[in-house]
């Protein structure tokens, strides 16, 4: 069965601290794609990343950057010298390409303070 | 470019009453998904529309229904509303089926 762990409700951290963000997932499939997601208190959903499962070259974009590793079923997100800004509920989630749609299946969620 | 937009943003009702929610999707995306997120959870796939055909569907009972019309937005309509139906309910739009989806800000309903 297809399913996304992120073990880490809360995280507190200081700013300019590095933070990682775990993410486990479950999949059958053997063509599906993985997203990090950001939610501020506004409630937008923001796109951070998409991977397939084929590629699993590590990613950077100026401070997050992603490790994902298909032997451990992880795609964890790390955030160099994290700023207030950050602050969020950050999802990660998967899709399968055999559901033909695109579906998205959520984590919990990691709820991340960043304080002053 | 435009976002994804959904309308209302906030919305009280009822118990047994019906709502009808909206979504207008990113220029150039056709395929439209729906998601229902309650309180500290994380987003729950209701289905999707792809060319105004439903693509695939959650675990949701009959009375989630959905449209999509020609220009690609879409509603979302739940009829006879429960207390558990109160949420946060998240459109998001792609340019296929498979492709990445961007959220709108969300409609929050509160069922009383």
């Amino acid at each position: 069965a297809q399913k996304v762990t992120q073990a880490q409700t809360e995280i507190s951290v200081v700013e300019k601290e590095d933070v990682t963000l775990d993410c486990v997932y479950e999949t059958r499939d053997t063509t599906y794609y993985l997203f990090w997601y950001k939610q501020p208190p506004s409630g937008e959903l923001v796109f951070l990343i998409r991977r397939n499962s084929f590629d699993e070259q590590n990613e950077i974009s100026g401070r997050y950057s992603w490790n994902f590793q298909k032997s451990t079923s992880s795609f964890n997100f790390t955030i160099t010298a994290s700023q207030v800004v950050d602050s969020a509920v950050y999802f990660c989630a998967l899709s399968e390409a055999q559901s033909n749609t695109g579906k998205l299946i959520f984590g919990q969620g990691t709820t991340l303070q960043v304080k002053p | 470019e435009t976002g994804v937009t959904q309308s209302p943003t906030h919305l009280i009702k009822t118990r047994g009453q019906q709502v009808t929610l909206r979504c207008s999707s990113q220029s150039g995306h056709n395929t439209v998904s729906w998601y229902q997120q309650a309180l500290g959870q994380g987003p729950q796939f209701i289905f999707q529309y792809y060319r105004e055909e439903e693509n695939g569907r959650g675990n949701f009972p009959p009375r989630f229904s959905g449209l999509q019309f020609p220009n690609y937005s879409s509603e979302l309509n739940v009829n006879a509303l429960e207390l558990d139906d109160s949420a946060l309910y998240l459109c998001a739009s792609s340019s296929s089926m498979m492709e990445t989806q961007y959220f709108g800000p969300g409609t929050r309903l509160l069922v009383l």
